[in-house]
């Protein structure tokens, strides 16, 4: 059952920071926010995740509000090549680890 | 290159017939996934296998079966295949059953 709502789509401009929300208001203590990318029809592409405090990495940061209610993924200079539909995820820390993809945001970053 | 890799990258067949789609997870991992996108449902789960055993099932229909080998690749098998069946086929792996899972190239299965 889906437990995030994205956009389904946005744009930005190429060299801008392209910021994608995604809202999680039921997720629980011990549940993680993931984000994932397709690109075209490849396989999903892992970005980043997080629990509770803010994550960066070198493809991207992930800000999660203090509630974790909410988190916003930031490619902090889109080229065209992150033009892909964009999936938050939210997973539990133990458990079932299959992975729950809604309809995630398409990005389209224009030139 | 997530280091998954899968076998076939396409596959086209005909209405009844059985196919075998092949996954070779990253090197140290020990569970793998199946999903199935098509386009009407999206990107979906259908089994997780961990250390050679079936850990979780999701949407996987009766004429689909899979198995993890004590190399650790995974089959998944497809039998009296229908037009619906017509997807992209993802496999996925992770270190361990919580760990982050990386994702495969994908087999593209065309029924006729």
């Amino acid at each position: 059952d889906a437990k995030t709502t994205q956009p389904p789509s946005m744009d930005c401009a190429e060299g801008r920071a392209a910021n994608l929300p995604c809202n999680h208001s039921t997720i629980s203590g011990n549940e993680y926010v993931y984000w994932y990318r397709q690109i075209h029809s490849q396989g999903p592409q892992y970005i980043i995740h997080g629990l509770k405090n803010n994550e960066t990495n070198e493809m991207a940061s992930l800000i999660i509000t203090e509630d974790r209610k909410s988190s916003t993924l930031i490619l902090p200079h889109a080229t065209l090549r992150d033009t892909a539909v964009y999936y938050c995820i939210v997973r539990p820390q133990t458990g079932a680890n299959n992975l729950f993809f809604g309809t995630g945001t398409r990005l389209t970053v224009i030139p | 290159d997530s280091g998954v890799t899968q076998t076939p990258k396409h596959l086209i067949t005909a209405t009844g017939q059985r196919v075998t789609l092949r996954c070779s997870p990253r090197s140290g991992d020990l569970s793998v996934y199946w999903y199935q996108q098509s386009l009407d449902q999206g990107l979906q789960f259908l089994i997780q296998y961990y250390n050679g055993e079936e850990r979780a099932k999701g949407n996987i229909l009766e004429r689909f079966s899979a198995q993890q080998f004590p190399d650790l690749h995974s089959e998944l098998n497809l039998s009296s295949l229908e037009l619906g069946d017509s997807a992209l086929y993802f496999c996925a792996s992770s270190r361990l059953i919580t760990d982050t899972q990386y994702f495969g190239p994908g087999t593209r299965l065309t029924v006729l």
